[in-house]
């Protein structure tokens, strides 16, 4: 069954450096999205992309994050300088267009440390 | 702006009983679905049941299902038959219909343990 991969599943970084977190999201989804989670909490939605381009962000996704899909199969989030409270869990999760795919489907994750 | 509310942070049941998860949400919309996500220890969100508010006929997938009543608001999760691998945090989740983006709004989430 494909699933929504993403790298690394632990990243650990200095206050002030940039990050970048990688996802492959199913391969006939055309609607990727990011959420993060901070250890107790619930999940908050960051942002979502179809099309080459940011259809939906939360006031979250400052202009310290960016996306991006610089190929046909990846979808990257950048954190260009992260800080003590973006420690979080970062989730991938693609759907499909229209009425074939309402469900987002998630990968494994990405914890992020910043020391 | 969408809102879910899960009432019950624990919940605990015994093996092979059932118990129900609450969940409630506001929403002017009337085009829209909701989900329950488990998340176990690896923190993995994976699927476990969808609803769209258009059906009347409640889902159901194996030993889940869900009792989604739309004038109340209200969408709970039962588990029948509960096993040890139920355990984990359990996730409301509500997006709208079909919009450019339709995030997804999720609950502050319900950690069921599952007792032997």
């Amino acid at each position: 069954e494909p699933e929504v991969t993403q790298t690394p599943s632990h990243q650990v970084t200095q206050m002030g450096q940039e990050v970048i977190l990688r996802c492959v999201p199913i391969s006939n989804h055309l609607y990727f999205y990011w959420y993060r989670q901070i250890l107790g909490q619930k999940v908050e939605f960051l942002v979502s992309f179809y099309n080459n381009e940011i259809s939906e962000k939360s006031e979250i996704f400052d202009d310290q994050f960016s996306v991006e899909r610089p190929d046909g199969s990846n979808f990257t989030l950048k954190i260009r300088s992260t800080k003590l409270e973006d420690s979080a869990m970062y989730f991938c999760a693609s759907r499909q267009a229209g009425g074939l795919g309402p469900t987002q489907y998630f990968g494994p994750g990405t914890r992020l440390t910043v020391l | 702006a969408q809102t879910v509310t899960q009432s019950q942070p624990e919940m605990s049941v015994q093996e092979a009983e059932t118990v129900t998860l609450s969940c409630t949400y506001d929403t002017s919309e009337s085009d829209y679905y909701l989900f329950w996500y488990k998340q176990p220890p690896s923190r993995q969100m994976i699927l476990v049941i969808r609803q769209e508010a258009y059906k009347q006929q409640n889902a159901t997938e194996n030993r889940f299902s869900v009792n989604f009543q739309k004038a109340a608001k209200s969408f709970s999760l039962k588990i029948s038959d509960s096993q040890l691998g139920d355990a984990a945090m359990y996730f409301c989740a509500y997006r709208r219909g079909e919009t450019s983006g339709s995030r997804l709004t999720f609950g502050e989430g319900t950690q069921l343990t599952v007792n032997p």
